[in-house]
């Protein structure tokens, strides 16, 4: 059974420019989250969608987006890119999204905004 | 507002010895609590979790305890190996929330 597959690995990007992450999430799971992980930082929380619906929305500016495809694939955006956005970004899937089902992790993005 | 805390940063142990990681949390809607382990360059590796029902719950050398009361939960790692050096991240989660709530994680470092 294949993983949380996120593409690409890595970015590199310049300020004020655009980016589009994806997350393939593991068969059979409808709920893919999305979190941001810096140095010396935890997971912070972005957003999460189950059937193509965001449920719940981390504490980020409007520049962060997101959307979840029918097959459960899911993409982030970031625009007007900030020497801040860069991090490691860090999708997961589990099969409903709620307490007692454990979430599985791609191995993230890493974004870098020069 | 950080609602888990992982309040020491790294812990370093003999091989062979047991580890212990520390988390607490200011949320007392939380009702699973997770602990994830993670290598640099990769995602996070899931590990053990414990529902609030309970306060212990063991998988092989992982052992994880649940104090409700304390608002506290610890990782045991016995015996600890060197290819127990990571970042471990201890998470929560609340029902309907449809997110975790991570702590900054403890860098470990098993030395032979």
């Amino acid at each position: 059974k294949a993983g949380v597959t996120q593409t690409p690995r890595y970015l590199i990007k310049t300020r004020g420019q655009q980016v589009t992450l994806s997350c393939s999430p593991i068969s059979g799971h409808r709920s893919v989250s999305w979190y941001q992980q810096t140095p010396g930082q935890g997971l912070q929380f972005l957003f999460e969608y189950f059937s193509e619906t965001q449920r719940n929305k981390g504490n980020f500016p409007g520049r962060f987006s997101g959307r979840q495809f029918s097959n459960s694939r899911s993409e982030m955006n970031v625009s007007t890119l900030e020497l801040g956005d860069s991090a490691l970004y860090l999708c997961a899937s589990s099969q409903t999204g709620n307490s007692n089902t454990e979430a599985f992790f791609g191995q993230g993005t890493r974004l870098t905004v020069v | 507002d950080q609602q888990v805390k992982q309040n020491s940063p790294s812990l370093s142990v003999q091989e062979g010895r047991i580890s212990i990681l520390n988390c607490d949390y200011t949320n007392s809607m939380f009702d699973y609590f997770l602990w994830y382990k993670k290598y640099p360059a990769e995602g996070p590796t899931f590990l053990i979790s414990i529902s609030s029902i309970k306060d212990k719950n063991e998988d092989g050398r992982f052992t994880v305890f649940l104090n409700k009361s304390a608002k506290h939960l610890s990782l045991h790692i016995v015996p600890s190996q060197p290819g127990d050096s990571a970042v471990y991240f201890c998470a929560a989660h609340r029902s309907n929330d449809y997110k975790l709530s991570f702590g900054a994680g403890t860098t470990v470092t098993v030395r032979a």
